[in-house]
């Protein structure tokens, strides 16, 4: 029972490119989320989606795209990757019930260079 | 001013202590309380979640939600070196996203 898995965990870029994370889940929730976590900052909602087919704007949107492609997995893209979007980007899944993330993944590492 | 204000540490005990772990808010409107733990390279995992005020109690762990004073905390009763991690307080109001807090570093010392 792998929970959540993110693809890749450490990525380096340039200004400018693009790239997609990836990300699934195997406990068939309903609720998917990207978070990014920066120092001193705690953990920053980027986009949601309470279930498939659905998907909707967190606290910080600008600069990504994301694309819920089945039930399993929640992708995230930024298609023109700036300095500012180095940080450590989360998965996470949660039930309906809760409506909240319970289960996390172990995060991408993202520098721009 | 942040929505939610955590104590960044480290917070440095000795093995065997009871931990005390502290988060402020401003919104009246918040009514769940959850507590994560992350250790070092690792995802955040959901160790207590709590609704409204009261406490909860999970084991070595007690979480406590003041609404009155706005304040949450989580206890850690016989603390081991496995504890040893960044603890983060979220919350929400009903329908809404979690806010986080920052973390607070633990370090428990064998």
């Amino acid at each position: 029972n792998a929970g959540v898995t993110q693809t890749p965990k450490f990525q380096v870029l340039k200004t400018g490119q693009s790239m997609t994370l990836q990300c699934a889940q195997d406990m068939n929730h309903n609720s998917m989320y990207w978070y990014r976590q920066d120092p001193g900052m705690g953990l920053r909602l980027i986009y949601y989606s309470a279930s498939e087919g659905t998907t909707d704007k967190g606290e910080v949107p600008n600069g990504y795209n994301v694309s819920r492609l089945n039930k399993r997995e929640f992708s995230l893209r930024l298609e023109s990757a700036a300095p500012s979007q180095t940080s450590v980007y989360f998965c996470a899944s949660g039930t309906v019930y809760s409506n909240q993330p319970q289960h996390f993944g172990d995060g991408t590492r993202l520098s721009i260079l | 001013q942040k929505e939610v204000e955590q104590d960044p540490g480290p917070l440095s005990v000795p093995e065997g202590a009871i931990v005390s772990l502290n988060c402020t808010y401003s919104n009246s409107a918040f009514q769940y309380f959850m507590w994560y733990r992350q250790y070092s390279r690792k995802g955040p995992e959901l160790l207590m979640y709590t609704y409204s005020s009261g406490n909860k109690e999970d084991g070595r762990f007690t979480a406590q939600v003041d609404k009155s004073s706005k304040y949450i905390s989580l206890f850690i009763r016989d603390s081991q070196p496995s504890d040893s991690a960044t603890y983060l307080c979220a919350m929400s109001g009903r329908g809404d996203k979690l806010v986080f807090g920052a973390g607070t570093i633990l370090r428990v010392k064998s």
